[in-house]
């Protein structure tokens, strides 16, 4: 099983370029994460799925669109890329439940030059 | 107010020693709490839930105190590989969504 797997794992973009970041997952999970981190900021919720087809708003969603056709595929959108959308980029899938672990990818690190 | 606060550290202990984090929460209505680590360039992975009565796994021990709204995570003899960024983790009764810490970072040295 390969678990939550993101890619790319680097891109480098120039301002005002578009980019989708890809996650999957084979865990079967319904809901579906994308945070992004940047240091003294922690882990931050963008846009969420708790089911195929269906997506939510997290804490910073503006300047994102995501998409969930398919149960196993969450894809983060960034339409006209800026500097401040420098960051890594988490997915996750879990937090089913009464659990509250989340399985995440090995992160895409992203710069918007 | 960040609605999960943690001292960023660093932490820098000997190796055996014992050394424990605090974590506070501004939301009375948080149900469930987590320890995660982060290991530097990657992913978090969950270390343990906390429950009110308090869990130990191994050298690892999480406390919750609802009244004062902290948890705590204490690990006792310190190893090298406990070196990472502890990260406190909340979760609403009736939602899915959990909020993170900013994390804590543990240097433990020979």
């Amino acid at each position: 099983n390969a678990g939550v797997t993101q890619t790319p794992k680097f891109r480098v973009l120039k301002t005002g370029q578009s980019m989708t970041l890809l996650c999957a997952q084979d865990m079967n999970h319904e809901y579906m994460y994308w945070y992004r981190q940047d240091p003294g900021m922690g882990l931050r919720l963008i846009h969420y799925s708790v089911g195929e087809g269906t997506t939510a708003k997290g804490e910073v969603p503006d300047g994102y669109n995501v998409s969930r056709l398919k149960k196993q595929n969450f894809l983060l959108g960034l339409e006209s890329a800026a500097p401040s959308q420098t960051s890594v980029y988490f997915c996750a899938g879990g937090g089913d439940a009464n659990t509250g672990e989340l399985f995440f990818g090995e992160g895409s690190r992203l710069t918007v030059l | 107010r960040k609605e999960v606060e943690q001292d960023p550290g660093p932490f820098n202990v000997p190796e055996g020693a014992t050394v424990a984090f605090n974590c506070t929460y501004s939301n009375s209505a948080s149900q469930s709490f987590f320890w995660y680590r982060q290991d530097c360039r990657k992913e978090p992975k969950l270390l343990m839930s906390v429950y009110s009565s308090g869990n130990e796994d191994g050298r690892f021990t999480a406390q919750l105190n609802r009244a004062s709204q902290y948890i705590s995570l204490l690990i006792r003899d310190s190893k090298l590989s406990d070196s990472a960024t502890y990260l406190c983790v909340v979760k609403r009764g009736g939602g899915n969504k959990l909020t993170f810490g900013t994390g804590t970072q543990l240097k433990v040295e020979l």
